[in-house]
């Protein structure tokens, strides 16, 4: 039992390269979550999925995309990188009952934006 | 050592003492709150959850205390370890599907 898996766990790009994160959970949780984190800032929500098949904007989606593939997978996409988007990004995942359930997290991407 | 006041970036405790974490949280209607643990280069770590109709609730090592008149949330750590260095965030559900985060506590343990 893995938990929450992300990959890449580093990565660096160029101002306008794109790229996708990825997110899998083999805990058979409904919801997921990608958040970033900034040093100062705390965790932000970026995208959520409250179950298979809805994705909902969190408090900062601009400059990112997400598709939740299916019921174990959720990944986020960079279309075009910038350098305010270097952070942590982190994947987590939630039972049913949405938010009453605690959200377990994954171990993080660390992606810097040049 | 204890953080004081609403909230204090840092706590240095000695091993072997307690530790108490404390975190004002805004939203009077939320009902679900969380410690997580951050280790460097980690990420969060569920510790323990409690709902608002509970004042406190205990875990192994760790009990959290609610105080709903003031919106006031701690975390006690029992005979604290070296193990126990990290980011400690509390969470509040803001409606379905959310969580709020804390900006966390460092806590440093002396040997």
């Amino acid at each position: 039992n893995a938990g929450v898996t992300q990959t890449p766990k580093f990565q660096v790009l160029k101002t306008g390269q794109s790229m996708t994160l990825q997110c899998a959970q083999d805990m058979n949780h409904n919801s997921m979550y990608w958040y970033r984190q900034d040093p100062g800032m705390g965790l932000r929500l970026i995208y959520y999925s409250a179950s298979e098949g809805t994705t909902d904007k969190g408090e900062v989606p601009n400059g990112y995309n997400v598709s939740r593939l299916n019921k174990r997978e959720f990944s986020l996409r960079l279309e075009s990188a910038a350098p305010s988007q270097t952070s942590v990004y982190f994947c987590a995942s939630s039972g049913s009952g949405g938010i009453r359930y605690a959200q377990y997290f994954g171990p993080g991407t660390r992606l810097t934006v040049l | 050592g204890e953080s004081v006041g609403l909230h204090l970036p840092t706590l240095s405790v000695q091993e072997g003492d307690n530790s108490i974490i404390n975190c004002a949280y805004s939203n009077s209607a939320s009902d679900y709150f969380i410690w997580y643990k951050q280790e460097s280069g980690k990420g969060p770590q569920f510790i323990i959850d409690i709902r608002s109709n509970m004042d406190k609730r205990q875990g192994q090592r760790v009990t959290v205390l609610l105080n709903k008149t003031v919106k006031h949330l701690s975390l006690q750590i029992a005979a604290t370890q070296p193990g126990d260095s990290a980011v400690y965030f509390c969470a509040e559900n803001i409606g379905d599907y959310k969580l709020s985060f804390g900006a966390g506590t460092t806590v440093t343990v002396r040997a």
